[in-house]
């Protein structure tokens, strides 16, 4: 069975930039999350998709991150326009609708500059 | 809404025992989970208690006291690849939120 996979592995962009993460879950979880982690500090919760709806978005940061998950199977997190503050490694992970724990991808190395 | 602590770093020698601890304060507790990050890895699930007690899975064990809202991560007979991150993590049962909130992670370094 394979894992949760992210695209791209990294990015660099500059300041005011696009770019969109890709993220493909385990077949038949329901349940897709994206987390952050910025340098030497904690992963922190962005948002949660059960198949195609947004459960829980609470942790978005601002209108500047777009998540869709268009047919409740790969997902894609948008950032317009990047900020410095954006960089960082974005993390999807996915989960049955039983269980507790969460199966996370290898993560995306997002720089800003 | 919802904190954890846990220290910083660790170190330990190879073979040794090390207890990772985690307190927490939350509005709805529902369990406390444990995961493993290696540099440039993946966060990867170790364990996880909904009840107090110690939940053994071979070399790790984990541990929870809801009365005392802390619970703690104990690595035996430590090897050089478990040097790594470990965060603890809680989900908000009143909410029923099924977001993860994590710690700010343990480094562990093990020493040969």
């Amino acid at each position: 069975e394979a894992g949760v996979t992210q695209f791209p592995s990294h990015s660099v962009i500059e300041k005011g930039q696009t770019v969109t993460l890709r993220c493909d879950p385990i077949s038949g979880h329901d349940n897709l999350y994206w987390y952050r982690r910025v340098m030497g500090k904690e992963i922190k919760f962005l948002l949660h998709f059960v198949k195609e709806s947004k459960q829980d978005e609470s942790g978005m940061p601002n209108n500047r991150f777009l998540a869709e998950r268009t047919g409740g199977t790969y997902s894609t997190l948008k950032v317009q326009p990047a900020e410095l503050e954006d960089s960082g490694v974005y993390f999807c992970a996915s989960s049955s609708n039983t269980g507790h724990e969460q199966y996370f991808g290898p993560g995306t190395r997002l720089t800003v500059t | 809404g919802q904190s954890l602590e846990q220290p910083s770093e660790v170190t330990a020698v190879e073979g040794a025992i090390v207890q990772i601890n985690c307190t927490y304060q939350t509005s709805g507790f529902y369990g406390l989970s444990w995961y493993q990050q290696h540099d440039g890895g993946a966060p990867t699930f170790l364990s996880y208690n909904a009840l107090d007690g110690l939940e053994e899975t071979g070399r790790f064990s984990s541990f929870l006291s809801r009365s005392d809202s802390y619970g703690y991560l104990l690595l035996q007979e430590l090897q050089m690849k478990d040097s790594a991150s470990y965060f603890c993590a809680v989900q908000d049962r009143d909410t029923g939120r099924r977001a993860l909130t994590f710690g700010s992670g343990t480094r562990l370094q093990v020493q040969p």
